[in-house]
């Protein structure tokens, strides 16, 4: 089993959907968790970071659920520019080493 | 805020030749820096911690004499592919931890290479 899994998608939804992506994680101890965008051929990109008490930036909602072991990105009413790949970020204990999920694509169209 | 800067962005190499990637931190020191690889539609598989002023440390299946780490100065990293194959086609990319709490990440912009 991968240390961070996601659902690759694509997710194809219409502008204005409201859409999910889930990131579950194997390591217990794992303590950092953040949502990273990344658009074709280029970096990855901080959206936001996640916690127990769930965080929330505009249109968009993470939320953390340690007994269950995920993670979750919620975006309401979707633009065309929320298209991207969007990777789940796990950092385990004292590690300072990230580890990545695969990334979720997304594709909102008009 | 601190910056990593990556280049070159894109290149392209015939087979057997050697290419140099540099990463560099542009405000502050980095006396860690990471390097990934990302085929398309995969994650960023880490290759390699490269350690300023000490040898690197290669993930397991990454070939230390094939991929040549060097972090000679707290603010350059270079990762080298020697006598490149088509099949290290790829995204290559650097990242540096962030100065005190909170895991922040510091990417360099990433280099596509593609062997021909």
């Amino acid at each position: 089993r991968k240390e961070v899994e996601q659902d690759p998608g694509p997710f194809n939804v219409p502008e204005g959907a409201t859409v999910a992506f889930n990131c579950t994680y194997s390591n217990s101890a794992s303590q950092s968790f953040f949502w990273y965008r990344q658009d074709c051929r280029k970096e990855p990109k901080l959206l936001m970071s996640v916690y127990s008490s769930g965080n929330e930036d505009g249109r968009f909602t993470a939320q953390l659920n340690r007994a269950s072991q995920y993670i979750s990105l919620l975006i309401r009413d979707s633009k065309l520019s929320d298209s991207a790949t969007y990777l789940c970020v796990v950092f385990t204990g004292g590690s300072y080493i990230p580890t990545f999920g695969r990334g979720t694509s997304l594709i909102v169209h008009p | 805020g601190a910056v990593v800067s990556q280049h070159p962005s894109w290149v392209i190499c015939k087979s057997g030749t050697s290419v140099k990637i540099e990463c560099r931190s542009l405000d502050f020191q980095a006396t860690t820096m990471f390097w990934y690889r990302q085929f398309p539609k995969q994650s960023l598989m880490l290759m390699a911690t490269s350690n300023e002023g000490s040898k690197a440390t290669y993930e397991q299946g990454v070939e230390k004499d094939k991929f040549l780490i060097n972090h000679a100065s707290l603010t350059l990293s270079t990762l080298t592919v020697t006598s490149a194959h088509p099949e290290d086609s790829s995204f290559y990319i650097c990242s540096a931890p962030g100065q005190g709490s909170g895991n922040t990440i510091y990417f360099g912009e990433g280099s596509w290479l593609t062997v021909v």
